[in-house]
């Protein structure tokens, strides 16, 4: 069965302090890996789709990065609007359900 | 063009009670899947359907869980008779059949059963 991990569950930045959330996975043989960003009482918000091992996107302020084991996904001088639930999920190879991990909660003060 | 939009937001409904939850899909997307989220827990895959036809029910927790999808458009996802660990969040989402990659997603149906 598909494993995503992700750590820390919570983080508190004050605006401006760069962080990384990591996203640990095994899946037998992966066709992708999404990140959503999730904000409260609202569906999931796609973010990224990162297909092989050395592939990086990049979208305002957010950088995600992926291995053969476990991508991150970097905030560069977060702003308090990019407060939210941050969500990786995987998709093996010959399937279309997604398995998620339980998420970062990224908390940014002003 | 119009998101994933689903019907209630909201749903709180006695324990033996009929509960039906509804889906539509972005237009002209064929693949349609539904998810939920108990409390604490992460996201799961319920079942996925390829316009009207099931692909995979695998998540489905019982038989008491019903999910249709008339003439490959909206969905309905029926719950009969709920019970207590039915609570949670109920998402829906959808892509295109030949671009099988990015999966949208509604805002969510929060079913409370007392």
């Amino acid at each position: 069965e598909d494993q995503v991990t992700q750590s820390p569950e919570a983080l508190r930045l004050q605006e401006g302090e760069s962080s990384s959330l990591n996203c640990s996975y095994t899946v037998s043989g992966l066709r992708g890996l999404f990140w959503y960003r999730q904000d409260p009482g609202k569906g999931p918000e796609f973010l990224f789709t990162l297909y092989s091992a050395g592939e990086e996107k990049e979208k305002e302020r957010l950088k995600a990065t992926l291995t053969k084991k476990e991508s991150f996904l970097h905030i560069t001088a977060p702003k308090p609007e990019d407060s939210a639930t941050y969500l990786c999920a995987v998709q093996a190879r010959g399937d279309y359900k997604l398995s998620f991990g339980a998420g970062t909660t990224v908390t940014v003060r002003a | 063009e119009a998101g994933v939009t689903q019907f209630p937001s909201h749903s709180v409904i006695e324990k033996g009670q009929t509960v039906t939850l509804r889906c539509d899909p972005i237009s002209g997307h064929d693949n349609l899947y539904w998810y939920r989220r108990v409390m604490g827990k992460e996201i799961k895959f319920l079942l996925h359907f390829v316009k009207e036809s099931k692909q995979d029910e695998s998540g489905m927790p019982n038989n008491r869980f019903l999910a249709e999808r008339t003439g490959g458009t909206y969905s309905t996802l029926k719950v009969q008779p709920a019970e207590l660990e039915d609570s949670g969040v109920y998402f829906c989402a959808s892509s295109r059949y030949q671009l099988v990659e990015t999966q949208y997603f509604g805002p969510g149906t929060r079913l409370l059963v007392l």
